[in-house]
């Protein structure tokens, strides 16, 4: 257990829909990274947010956003979905500093149909 | 510039054998080199990782080599269990103000059979 938990587990959903996605890091942990899984494009940085604020955009659509909650828990919001966005989606969790090492949560996975 | 190249797609090994994953990476600017296991249904989970500055690490069964020169990273699992059987990526960053996101290698399924 990595210490970083991920809500929901599973997401069914229609195209068109919007849907939101959590994140609770490690305790400590400053900084949360989202990443998508998908079989034909692997693993793929999104977003990373440091204590609030957001640090670094991959390639995350435009129709995809995140926050970083005082809390530091951070949520990944998804709208306009469409059944290419149907992935599987891991936040982690990195203490900062000159600790770097990335703890990944569980995964969310998305199906939109 | 940015990307990970790893292989094979899939190993299948023997138990007590050794399996070899390789990974080949274009940005010169990365110094961290994890690799990952991920099991059906979980999260990556952080296996072993290195940094530029030396050209082996050892932890248990688990084994880097880097070779700065070639841009080339491997992982070796000697003596390969059943319980090795998993999904391996290896990953590359570049550690900024901004954070280090990771580059995922494309992965590799390790089927050990017993």
């Amino acid at each position: 257990d990595s210490g970083v938990t991920q809500t929901p587990k599973h997401l069914i959903t229609a195209t068109g829909q919007r849907v939101t996605l959590r994140c609770s890091p490690r305790s400590g942990d400053l900084s949360v990274y989202w990443y998508q899984q998908s079989l034909d494009q692997g693993l793929q940085f999104l977003i990373q947010y440091y204590n609030g604020e957001e640090r670094a955009k991959g390639n995350i659509l435009e129709r995809f956003s995140a926050q970083q909650f005082p809390d530091l828990h951070s949520e990944l919001n998804l709208s306009s979905l469409e059944l290419g966005d149907s992935a599987l989606y891991f936040c982690a969790s990195v203490r900062g500093g000159a600790e770097i090492t990335q703890y990944f949560g569980p995964g969310t996975r998305l199906t939109v149909l | 510039q940015q990307q990970v190249k790893q292989s094979p797609q899939s190993l299948i090994v023997q138990k007590g054998g050794i399996s070899i994953i390789n990974c080949a990476y274009e940005n010169t600017a990365f110094d961290y080199f994890p690799w990952y296991q991920q099991f059906p249904g979980k999260g990556p989970a952080l296996l072993i990782a290195i940094r530029p500055d030396v050209s082996e690490k050892k932890e248990g069964r688990f084994t880097i080599s880097f070779n700065k020169s070639a841009k080339q990273f491997s992982l070796h699992i000697m003596d390969s269990q059943p319980g090795d059987s998993a999904t391996y990526f290896c990953a590359a960053s570049r550690e900024e103000t901004s954070g280090s996101r990771l580059t995922f290698g494309e992965g590799t399924q390790l089927t050990v059979n017993p």
